[in-house]
């Protein structure tokens, strides 16, 4: 299995600025994500964050709003730009080890 | 578009019984087979993955999977209070994606 720590583990912060969300693993994992999650809802997922390269980011989810980085195989941020109320929500970091998922505890952000 | 389907629940029996959670998937030919535990404000946990025809057997936990019918099902037997939880299927894709789909997930309450 994979351990991931992530941090911040929470935080609130006011409209139109930006949080770094920061993802460890703790072994080279196969791959890395980031999802979203609403309270009581299932996951979506963001993006797919790519070693040294341009993430891979799923439909309604674009690079100028959550850029993504991941400069090396253990490592990646996410940052959420010009934040609204709406981006309110649970953000989680998962690395893939083969074909299983691992997920780190998450990042609860609340925008003012 | 790829679905994995859960009753969301909630699903309640009494402590010490079988807990039995369905998953059903439209993606004929997937691969791989995923069960997610997550408890409330916590990130999802894999308690389960399961690859071939049959059970899967952990501890109290049973995987089933039977691809034919394009099922999956989790047993928890003797279940405990603590296994209260939602209980996430993911379902990878065939053509080798580690992108899995997950069902929005079935609230379980075992009761005392």
């Amino acid at each position: 299995s994979a351990v991931i720590s992530q941090k911040p583990s929470r935080d609130i912060c006011q409209r139109g600025t930006s949080l770094t969300i920061q993802c460890q693993v703790d072994s080279q994992v196969t791959m890395m994500f980031w999802y979203r999650q609403q309270p009581g809802q299932s996951l979506t997922l963001i993006a797919t964050a790519n070693q040294g390269s341009e993430a891979t980011y799923e439909s309604g989810f674009v690079i100028d709003k959550f850029p993504i980085s991941r400069p090396n195989l253990t490592f990646s941020t996410l940052t959420v730009s010009n934040m609204s109320p709406e981006d309110s929500s649970i953000y989680l970091c998962s690395g893939a080890l083969d074909y299983e998922q691992y997920f780190g505890p998450g990042t609860r952000l609340t925008v003012t | 578009q790829k679905e994995v389907e859960q009753n969301s629940g909630p699903l309640s029996v009494p402590e010490g019984a079988i807990a039995s959670l369905n998953c059903t998937y439209s993606d004929r030919v997937s691969q791989s087979f995923f069960w997610y535990r997550q408890y409330s404000g916590k990130s999802p946990e894999l308690i389960m993955s399961i690859y071939s025809n049959g059970d899967k057997e952990d501890g109290r936990f049973t995987a089933q999977l039977n691809k034919a019918s394009q099922y999956v099902s989790l047993l928890i037997r003797d279940s405990q209070p603590s296994d209260s939880a939602t209980y996430l299927c993911a379902v990878l894709p065939s053509g080798g994606s580690y992108i899995p789909t997950f069902g929005r997930g079935t609230s379980l309450i075992v009761h005392p």
